[in-house]
């Protein structure tokens, strides 16, 4: 089976411009979640989707949205980058339900770097 | 709300000797924990979880770790650590569905 798979996995972007980012989860599963990792900040979780509708949705400022199609596959968008945007996206993908004891699998990561 | 605190940013073993990364946690609810091992410029990868039942849980590569609900503790262990062990570790806990809380992360270095 395939695994979780990011695309791009590195862009450099200059700030006030827009980013997507995208998400292709394992085939079957429902739940896709996206998250952060900075040095500073450690992992922070963004947004969840679950058939096509966002569960879960972290503390990050409206800049940061996402969407999920009805192949399960995802995109995250930041609009307006700022420096402080830079980051690994990481993206993760889980079971059929997306329940609390599912394992999250994730993808490489995409690097963004804010110039 | 819930949190999750790894003792020790970084943590230096030999190669042979016992890796212990530690983790606390707080919940008020039955917690769903889990360990994942990062590699340089590579995504997560699964070492093992907790759910239900047997407290002390296997993983891949060797590794365990025992869910101590007096202690709020998940720590994982591995008895003789091996060069390839060197990464980041990371412990977390499940909160709502697709969101996992993360601890801050372990650096895991293994002197020859």
């Amino acid at each position: 089976k395939a695994g979780v798979t990011q695309t791009p996995r590195y862009l450099i972007k200059t700030r006030g411009q827009q980013v997507t980012l995208s998400c292709s989860p394992i085939s079957g599963h429902r739940s896709v979640s996206w998250y952060q990792q900075t040095p500073g900040q450690g992992l922070q979780f963004l947004f969840e989707y679950f058939s096509e509708t966002q569960r879960n949705k972290g503390n990050f400022p409206g800049r940061f949205s996402g969407r999920q199609f009805s192949n399960s596959r995802s995109e995250m968008n930041v609009s307006t980058l700022e420096l402080g945007d830079s980051a690994l996206y990481l993206c993760a993908s889980s079971g059929l339900a997306g329940g609390l004891t599912d394992t999250q699998y994730f993808g490489p990561g995409t690097r963004l770097t804010v110039l | 709300a819930q949190s999750v605190t790894q003792l020790g940013s970084h943590v230096s073993v030999s190669e042979g000797a016992l890796v212990l990364l530690r983790c606390n946690y707080s919940s008020s609810v039955p917690p769903y924990l889990f360990w994942y091992v990062q590699y340089p410029n590579q995504g997560l990868q699964l070492l093992l979880k907790y759910t239900t039942g047997a407290t002390l849980v296997k993983g891949i590569n060797g590794f365990e770790a025992e869910f101590k609900k007096s202690e709020t503790s998940f720590h994982l262990t591995k008895p003789s650590a091996h060069m390839s062990d060197a990464a980041e570790y990371f412990c977390a806990v499940n909160n709502q569905g697709g969101k996992l809380i993360f601890g801050q992360g372990t650096e895991l270095s293994v002197k020859p």
